[in-house]
């Protein structure tokens, strides 16, 4: 079967730095997306990765290794507007993605 | 530019109940999809569409139907509502034909309680 496992809740200080993990086992991989949804609102596209390494956007980071199907997105700065789930999402080898349930970041003050 | 949209917003269904939830985009996006999304669950994919005149089933169709007439909207069936059905329903698009890893935009979603 196909499988996304992300920690469903984890909690961090504003300012600090937080890492989400992903692993995956998919049929196929043909990238990995991380996705931000705010309670109540709509999935947002962070990042994306097709290969190996670390890929930087701003305050975001996102980073892949296909061989430990494993990836992580890293916040830097904690802003309190950035309290929200993260999303894990794989595209397998029919071009569908397969999701994980989401982690929650609570940012406290 | 409004991106997706979709109706109604929340909607409260007897069981038995037929109803369509509507998506409309405006991106002129090859792609579009229909989730699910479940408290404790991923969001699970119920059809999608490629391109205009084509649809397929994703991982949880049964219950459900779509048609693709045209590009920009891509309606979503309930034939008979079930309680099991109540979930949030998002509406998605990506351009291209999904097969070049390019994200996919969300509408807002509808809220749907089958009693």
């Amino acid at each position: 079967g196909q499988n996304i496992d992300q920690p469903t809740e984890m909690t961090a200080t504003e300012g600090a730095i937080v890492q989400i993990n992903c692993t995956y086992q998919t049929s196929g991989f043909n990238g990995l997306f991380w996705y931000q949804q705010h309670a109540g609102e709509a999935p947002t596209f962070l990042s994306y990765n097709v290969l190996d390494g670390l890929e930087e956007k701003g305050r975001f980071s996102s980073f892949l290794s296909r061989s430990k199907g494993y990836s992580y997105l890293l916040l830097k700065e904690l802003q309190m507007k950035d309290s929200a789930s993260y999303l894990c999402a794989v595209m397998d080898s029919n071009y569908q993605l397969i999701w994980g349930a989401g982690t929650k970041l609570i940012i406290k003050p | 530019t409004a991106g997706i949209t979709q109706a109604p917003t929340s909607q409260i269904l007897a069981a038995g109940r037929s109803m369509t939830l509507r998506c409309t985009q405006d991106m002129r996006h090859n792609a579009m999809y229909w989730y699910r999304q479940d408290l404790g669950l991923g969001l699970r994919l119920i059809h999608y569409s490629n391109t205009a005149g084509t649809t397929g089933k994703g991982e949880v169709p049964d219950g459900y139907s779509v048609s693709r007439a045209n590009t920009d909207d891509f309606p979503l069936t309930l034939a008979s509502a079930v309680p099991s059905q109540t979930s949030v329903y998002f509406c998605a698009s990506s351009d291209g034909t999904g097969s070049e890893g390019n994200e996919q935009f969300f509408g807002p979603g509808t809220r749907l309680t089958v009693l």
